[in-house]
């Protein structure tokens, strides 16, 4: 079956130290995506990449890294830049072609917590 | 800017009662419109989608009719169950960056 797959499904960093997320997709897709959810604030857009070996910052950027060498690829690292890092992260991946027209698949998240 | 938004939850119902979620949008253009569900401790699933005006999106039960003229896209389902206790969330996709613009999700509780 095709689809999103985040790991860990849990992960604890300590004070001072990067940690990676690893998001892969079978999916044939161009475009991927990072969020981060918070209670209450919904989601909000980490890095995206409409190809690979290109990506763009969202509107949460700072403290955070990613990479796009492969297509079905698309790590986050959290850097220790990022003083508040405890939430859920999660995934994503769209089709090419119309732009406004495409939905979003989803990992089912990657929950990041402080040691 | 473009922007979405969602009627505040909690929302309690009973099982079998009726649901509405009320969403909105504003954005330039013709955008599409989507209605995602998200259930405890998951990623988020596509629950309909609808691409113009007028269109009615629909699945498991659940409905959502693009109304350009209102710039609405409200949430419906005729008899919640249990099962349908989870977080939802509106998105529009406008802009030129195939990004999505979301709601902050309202979250739903259905009580036996």
């Amino acid at each position: 079956d095709g689809g999103i797959t985040q790991s860990p499904k849990y992960l604890f960093r300590k004070e001072g130290q990067n940690v990676t997320l690893s998001c892969e997709q079978n999916l044939n897709h161009d475009a991927m995506y990072w969020y981060r959810q918070d209670p209450g604030q919904g989601l909000r857009l980490i890095y995206y990449s409409h190809i690979v070996n290109d990506f763009q910052k969202g509107d949460i950027a700072e403290g955070y890294s990613v990479s796009r060498e492969k297509k079905e690829s698309f790590p986050l690292t959290v850097t220790s830049a990022q003083k508040n890092p405890t939430a859920f992260y999660l995934c994503a991946s769209s089709t090419s072609g119309s732009i406004n027209n495409q939905p979003q698949h989803f990992g089912d998240g990657t929950r990041l917590s402080i040691l | 800017g473009d922007s979405v938004t969602q009627m505040e939850g909690p929302v309690t119902l009973s099982e079998e009662a009726f649901l509405t979620i009320n969403c909105t949008y504003t954005a330039t253009g013709y955008p599409s419109l989507f209605w995602y569900v998200q259930y405890p401790g998951e990623g988020l699933q596509l629950l309909l989608k609808a691409t113009k005006a007028d269109d009615k999106g629909s699945n498991k039960g659940f409905e959502a009719t693009y109304r350009k003229e209102t710039t609405s896209f409200h949430l419906e389902k005729g008899s919640v169950q249990v099962s349908d206790s989870a977080v939802y969330f509106c998105a529009t996709g406008a802009g030129n960056n195939r990004k999505l613009i979301w709601g902050l999700g309202t979250s739903l509780a259905v009580n036996p």
